[in-house]
């Protein structure tokens, strides 16, 4: 069935450092992918999205480059902060069903102060 | 966060008891759905909406049943809890044709 991969697990950084958390997606047909932030207790929160016919999307520190050949996308996060610390979620929709997502397994990333 | 609630926040019940899961939302969004959230394994779908009285399973609907009776309620039981569906359980609203889904503060269930 659809799945969505998601690498690291868990990524430690410098604060002022970037961090980059990629996704491999297998559903050809996936259009939409969006990415979540998680803090502890709460609900995972949408930081960003891309649509299929875009390749990059920038939102101040956050940017997101989709790779439809590769079947991969990527969360860019720059001049990180400790209030970046989370846990971030890709996802892509279904092929079958574009209102529906399949998650990734989620990276906890932390920034050092 | 859509204004969406879930209650209870935490519950704690026996292996056996029937345990309903309430998700109320005050955005009229159209879809509702329900995930669990378990270490390792991100989100996955147990049933979604897609309007009044209209559900479908997702892809961990096993031992979950689900009713939307009102656009803003939807429900999510579980007829005989089992230690397995121990988890946090997230409550999360989509509008048409946008996919972009909100969740809300979630509820931990543990099943003793």
């Amino acid at each position: 069935g659809e799945n969505v991969e998601q690498h690291p697990s868990t990524l430690s950084v410098q604060e002022g450092d970037s961090a980059v958390i990629k996704c491999t997606y297998s559903d050809s047909a996936s259009n939409y992918f969006p990415w979540y932030k998680q803090e502890l207790g709460k609900g995972p929160q949408l930081i960003i999205d891309i649509r299929s016919n875009v390749g990059e999307k920038k939102d101040q520190r956050i940017a997101v480059t989709l790779n439809k050949t590769a079947k991969h996308f990527s969360l860019h996060i720059t001049e990180t902060q400790p209030e970046d610390s989370a846990v971030y979620f890709c996802a892509a929709s279904r092929g079958d069903s574009s209102y529906k997502l399949i998650f990734g397994s989620g990276t906890r990333l932390l920034v050092r102060p | 966060d859509a204004g969406i609630t879930q209650s209870p926040r935490h519950k704690v019940t026996e292996t056996g008891t029937p345990v309903t899961l309430r998700c109320h939302q005050t955005e009229n969004h159209r879809y509702m759905y329900w995930y669990r959230q378990d270490p390792g394994h991100g989100l996955r779908l147990i049933h979604y909406s897609y309007g009044v009285k209209d559900t479908d399973k997702g892809e961990v609907s096993d031992g979950y049943s689900v009713s939307r009776s009102k656009t803003e309620d939807f429900l999510l039981t579980l007829e005989s809890a089992t230690s397995s569906q121990t988890s946090v359980y997230f409550c999360a609203t989509g509008t048409s044709g946008e996919n972009e889904q909100f969740f809300g503060p979630g509820t931990r269930l543990t099943v003793l």
